[in-house]
């Protein structure tokens, strides 16, 4: 069965332009939430979705923005890019909407994204 | 604020050598998981505790959550050249809407 997907895998941009990071879950998965990896640090939580609705933001600016499908893929936008948002954006899905739970996420490989 | 505190950040080791690195936090989570991570890849789940007190066993790795819940360590035994990477622990409360993940220790396991 196949994982996490997210597409593209490496992108590059400007200081200011937009982007639009694709993910698509585990099937059955109803959950995905994204990260933001700086090189040398954890995942930061950005936001979760659970059937096509917010369930959790992180401390993020208001440029950054994400939906969730009908099927459950999900989008990260990021508009206004600066250099500080050069990173490896992850998405992770899971069966429960509660991270708290015993149902894990399982991640994708990421996105790496770099500004210019 | 959760903060997960990883300890210690870096480590380097011959192999067959055992270690321990641990995950702290002042706070009490409902669920646990650690992950290790290879360069260019996202976190693969090792596994996942929820009860205090908790062992688990993976083949050489041994996992605990603490009795309070708020903390936990990873205890590898006889460690190997592929167990080199980032070991990353995140918890979670339930219903928060949000997981934290600590910032890793980095492990290399030298021949």
């Amino acid at each position: 069965d196949a994982g996490v997907t997210q597409s593209p895998t490496h992108l590059i941009k400007t200081r200011g332009q937009q982007v639009t990071l694709r993910c698509s879950p585990i099937s059955g998965h109803k959950s995905v939430s994204w990260y933001q990896q700086v090189l040398g640090q954890g995942p930061q939580f950005i936001f979760q979705y659970y059937e096509k609705e917010e369930r959790g933001r992180g401390n993020f600016p208001d440029r950054f923005s994400a939906r969730q499908f009908p099927n459950y893929s999900s989008e990260l936008n990021v508009n206004a890019l600066l250099l500080g948002d050069s990173a490896l954006y992850l998405c992770a899905s899971s069966l429960s909407g509660d991270l708290g739970s015993n149902q894990p996420q399982h991640f994708g490989d990421g996105t790496r994204l770099s500004i210019l | 604020t959760q903060l997960l505190e990883q300890s210690p950040q870096f480590l380097s080791i011959q192999e067959g050598e055992n270690l321990t690195v641990y995950c702290n936090s002042s706070s009490v989570f409902s669920s646990l998981q650690w992950y290790r991570q290879e360069p260019g890849e996202g976190p693969v789940l090792l596994v996942t505790v929820v009860t205090g007190g908790e062992v688990k066993k993976l083949k050489r790795l041994t996992f605990q959550f603490g009795d309070a819940r708020k903390d936990s360590s990873l205890h590898i035994t006889a460690a190997q050249p592929g167990d080199t990477g980032l070991y990353l622990c995140a918890g979670a409360k339930t219903n928060a809407g949000k997981s934290t993940f600590g910032d890793g220790t980095t492990l290399t396991v030298k021949p």
